[in-house]
């Protein structure tokens, strides 16, 4: 059975002070790590998608890496604007994406 | 002009009663789910349909039961509703085999069972 461990599960930074979230898996065979920011209220919204070790994807302030057991989501002088839960999934199955959430860590910026 | 939209977005309802949520999605995709958001933020998927046919269902209760009238869209039903059905509920859609983003989620259903 596919598991995702993400922590910390809560993470408090001042404005500027840059952080690393983590995505640890266990899966059958990966087919693809996917981060995901969700907003109060409102449903995940896709990141990044990452397929295999030594990868790395950069958006902004957001950058993710990928070994064969865990990802980081590094987040480089963040914002307040960056304040959201973080989610990690990972999609092992044959056929139809079959993601697999982790509990996500929530990011508080404060200015 | 939203890409995954669920109607309505928050249900409050009594004990035993059946109630119903929709999903609709614009993107052309394969498949369709519905994802449950408990108290802890945890997202575990629930049902998937691709091209009219179920093709996962976890364990979930039986008064739980999905419907697609066509593929751009998939109903949830939830018969004889309990107080443990409290929670978001969020329905996505994804291009089957393809594409790298993964899912489009809607923004969720917050159903509230009294």
């Amino acid at each position: 059975e596919d598991q995702v461990t993400q922590s910390p599960e809560a993470l408090r930074l001042q404005e500027g002070e840059s952080s690393s979230l983590n995505c640890s898996y266990t899966v059958s065979g990966l087919r693809g790590l996917f981060w995901y920011r969700q907003d109060p209220g409102k449903g995940p919204e896709f990141l990044f998608t990452l397929y295999s070790a030594g990868e790395e994807k950069e958006k902004e302030r957001l950058k993710a890496t990928l070994t064969k057991k865990e990802s980081f989501l590094h987040i480089t002088a963040p914002k307040p604007e960056d304040s959201a839960t973080y989610l990690c999934a990972v999609d092992s199955g044959a056929g139809s994406y079959q993601l697999t959430f982790g509990k996500g860590t929530k990011l508080s910026v404060i200015p | 002009d939203t890409a995954v939209s669920q109607t309505p977005k928050y249900l409050v309802t009594q004990m035993g009663n059946d109630k119903s949520i929709k999903c609709e999605q614009n993107l052309g995709h394969d498949t369709m789910y519905w994802y449950k958001q408990d108290s802890k933020k945890f997202l575990k998927i629930m049902f998937s349909y691709n091209n009219k046919e179920l093709i996962i269902n976890e364990t979930v209760p039986n008064r739980f039961s999905p419907k697609s009238p066509d593929k751009a869209h998939l109903n949830l039903h939830i018969n004889s509703l309990e107080l443990g059905d409290s929670a978001v509920y969020f329905c996505a859609s994804s291009q089957d085999e393809t594409g790298p983003r993964g899912y489009t989620f809607g923004s969720g259903t917050r159903l509230t069972v009294v």
